[in-house]
């Protein structure tokens, strides 16, 4: 079956750094997004990841090791903000998304 | 408008109404997909329609009822529905997968069903 595995609640201090790891096996694999949902609102698409290594986007970065079936989001300088759940999402052999149960993020000052 | 736009916000329905739910997008894509989002699980995809047409239905009760008359539009209509339906149910919208390609989805806000 397809599965991805990320952790249901991680809790880290305001202006510290964040890693969320989000696991995964799936049938084929076209890419790895990360997304963010705040309560109550939509997904908003934060990166993509289809090669091997670290994609840097201002305060986010996310890294893929397709070999080991792996991904991380790191959040860097965390603001109050940044409290929101992250959903890793999986494209497989047939270009749909397989997610995660999400990540829900609490940020204490 | 821009992006992606659902209607309504909130619905209530009893279980033998019947009413439907409006997804328009504004990005010039070509696929749009209904989500189902229950608390503490993972997004369900219901349905796929990529340049106007199904492909994907996922095994989603007869009760849900997608359409799609133009690559804008799509709505899923509603009907008999049980207490196990209240969710959120999210649009989203991408580029159709031609080849190759990481296209991302961009979502609506979503409709907040509950049924009583």
């Amino acid at each position: 079956g397809q599965n991805i595995d990320q952790p249901t609640e991680m809790t880290a201090t305001e202006g510290a750094i964040v890693q969320i790891n989000c696991t995964y096996q799936t049938s084929g694999f076209n890419g790895l997004f990360w997304y963010q949902q705040h309560a109550g609102e939509a997904p908003t698409f934060l990166s993509y990841n289809v090669l091997d290594g670290l994609e840097e986007k201002g305060r986010f970065s996310s890294f893929l090791s397709r070999s080991k079936g792996y991904s991380y989001l790191l959040l860097k300088e965390l603001q109050m903000k940044d409290s929101a759940s992250y959903l890793c999402a999986v494209m497989d052999s047939n270009y749909q998304l397989i997610w995660g149960a999400g990540t829900k993020l609490i940020i204490k000052p | 408008e821009t992006g992606v736009t659902q209607t309504p916000r909130h619905l209530v329905m009893g279980m033998t109404n019947k009413k439907s739910l409006k997804c328009e997008q504004h990005l010039g894509h070509n696929a749009m997909y209904w989500y189902k989002q229950s608390a503490k699980k993972p997004l369900e995809l219901m349905f796929v329609y990529s340049l106007e047409e199904r492909v994907e239905n996922n095994s989603v009760p007869s009760r849900f009822s997608p359409e799609c008359p133009n690559s804008s539009h799509l709505f899923l209509h509603l009907h008999t529905l049980q207490p196990e339906d209240s969710a959120l149910y999210l649009c989203a919208s991408s580029q159709a997968h031609i080849g190759t390609g990481g296209y991302e989805q961009y979502f609506g806000p979503g409709t907040r069903l509950t049924v009583t």
